[in-house]
């Protein structure tokens, strides 16, 4: 059972250049995120998609797009990388409800230069 | 406003010990859900344990309980029987009740010694 899986791992990318960080689970959550997380703190939240055929904005949307393209999957885009978003990405899903565990997947390391 | 403070920054116990990690957080809902997560120098985020504001025994996973004090706002973190293997940042998050997002605290790093 692979829970939460992201791809790439590492990636670095020079300013301007483009990418897509790929996320899918399997454990048939209605609920999926993205956060990032910064040296020294803790996570927040870029997006998130309530269900399938829904995204929202979190704390954090400026310069990412993402994608429910299914129920398993939820892609965000980098349409023209800067330095500041340099950072560990985080996927992680849940059912709905505010008790409801988010797990999360083992992070993309990005670095932007 | 910061939602979840936790205040040390860096804790070191000795093996076999227990150690109490501080978190103490801050909503005007009545309805929320508090997590503990454990984050390894290998970077994976991993679930520890949940609390409800509901509930009114406070929540235990095998070695790890969380004590929860509602009037103070407060949930702190247990560990007994500290191992080696729990040397790891740990995080302390809240979900409120409308709100999809987790919001974090800055983490406290809690070193393992033999």
């Amino acid at each position: 059972n692979a829970g939460v899986t992201q791809t790439p791992k590492f990636q670095v990318l020079k300013t301007g250049q483009s990418m897509t960080l790929q996320c899918a689970q399997d454990m048939n959550h209605n609920s999926m995120y993205w956060y990032r997380q910064d040296p020294g703190m803790g996570l927040r939240l870029i997006y998130y998609s309530a269900s399938e055929g829904t995204t929202d904005k979190g704390e954090v949307p400026n310069g990412y797009n993402v994608s429910r393209l299914n129920k398993r999957e939820f892609s965000l885009r980098l349409e023209s990388a800067a330095p500041s978003q340099t950072s560990v990405y985080f996927c992680a899903s849940s059912e709905e409800g505010a008790s409801d565990t988010q797990y999360f997947g083992p992070g993309t390391r990005l670095t932007v230069l | 406003a910061q939602k979840i403070t936790q205040t040390q920054p860096g804790m070191f116990v000795q093996e076999k010990e227990a150690v109490t990690l501080d978190c103490t957080y801050d909503t005007s809902d009545q309805s929320y859900g508090l997590f503990w997560y454990k984050q390894p120098s290998s970077g994976e985020m991993i679930f520890l344990i949940y609390q409800g504001s509901y509930d009114e025994q406070n929540a235990t996973e095998g070695r790890y309980s969380l004590n929860f004090q509602k009037a103070r706002k407060s949930a702190n973190l247990v560990i007994s029987a500290s191992q080696l293997g729990d040397s790891a940042m740990y995080f302390c998050a809240m979900r409120e009740r409308y709100d999809y997002k987790l919001s974090f605290g800055a983490g406290t790093t809690v070193t393992v010694r033999a």
